[in-house]
């Protein structure tokens, strides 16, 4: 089954406790993304990725890392979280970048105390 | 570069229309629309591509007027499954970023 997974799905931490949110994918997807989601404010891109070792800032990527060392696989890293990025996060994919339909995963609840 | 969508927020009758507006204030190259129900990750809907396209999705479509940077989504005679958040999104410049409408909160009552 085509998929995009994230682990874990809830996470409550608190301030400074480095933690990684993991994603992946199995459609062979070269674009991928981590979008925040808060009420009032919709989905935010976080940062994106074009293909293995290719990633850039979207639009709120202050307090977050990346990598991508896999096609398939997009962590998400916090090394000092704070309690503003207490959030609703979603990974997502699409075959290539441009005009196309992304593909979320099913999302992570963060907590930071 | 975020997208606006109206209304923030539409209670319907089964069976009713609506419609949702999204606009820029910077050229949209595409727009992509997707649905969010609660507690649930967003599934794609539809994209348009060029401008004066029109798209239909079982009884919602859309239409995209370029040249006013605007999208609206029709739904029409809308069923209680149709409730949930729409969001319009749009690529930037490059395609590389992506940029999500603000929401618009949709419940179909009985």
């Amino acid at each position: 089954e085509a998929q995009v997974t994230q682990n874990p799905r809830y996470l409550i931490t608190v301030t400074g406790k480095k933690l990684t949110v993991t994603c992946s994918q199995n459609m062979n997807h070269e674009y991928m993304s981590w979008y925040r989601q808060d009420p009032g404010l919709g989905l935010r891109q976080i940062y994106y990725s074009m293909n293995v070792e290719v990633t850039d800032k979207g639009d709120v990527p202050e307090g977050y890392k990346v990598s991508r060392k896999e096609k398939r696989n997009f962590p998400l890293i916090l090394e000092s979280p704070s309690p503003n990025q207490t959030s609703l996060y979603f990974c997502a994919s699409s075959k290539g970048q441009n005009y196309n339909e992304q593909f979320f995963g099913p999302g992570t609840r963060l907590t930071v105390l | 570069q975020q997208p606006v969508q109206s209304p923030q927020a539409v209670i319907l009758r089964e069976g009713e229309d609506a419609v949702i507006n999204c606009s820029s204030s910077k050229a949209l190259y595409s727009v992509h629309w997707y649905r969010q129900k609660h507690g649930e990750a967003p599934v794609f809907l539809m994209i348009l591509l060029k401008g004066g396209e029109q798209k239909g999705h079982e009884k919602i479509s859309a239409s995209f007027n370029e040249k006013k940077q605007q999208s609206s989504l029709y739904l029409t005679a809308s069923q209680l499954s149709y409730s949930g958040t729409y969001f319009c999104g749009t690529e930037g410049k490059t395609g590389n970023q992506f940029y999500f409408g603000t929401g618009t909160s949709l419940t179909v009552i009985p």
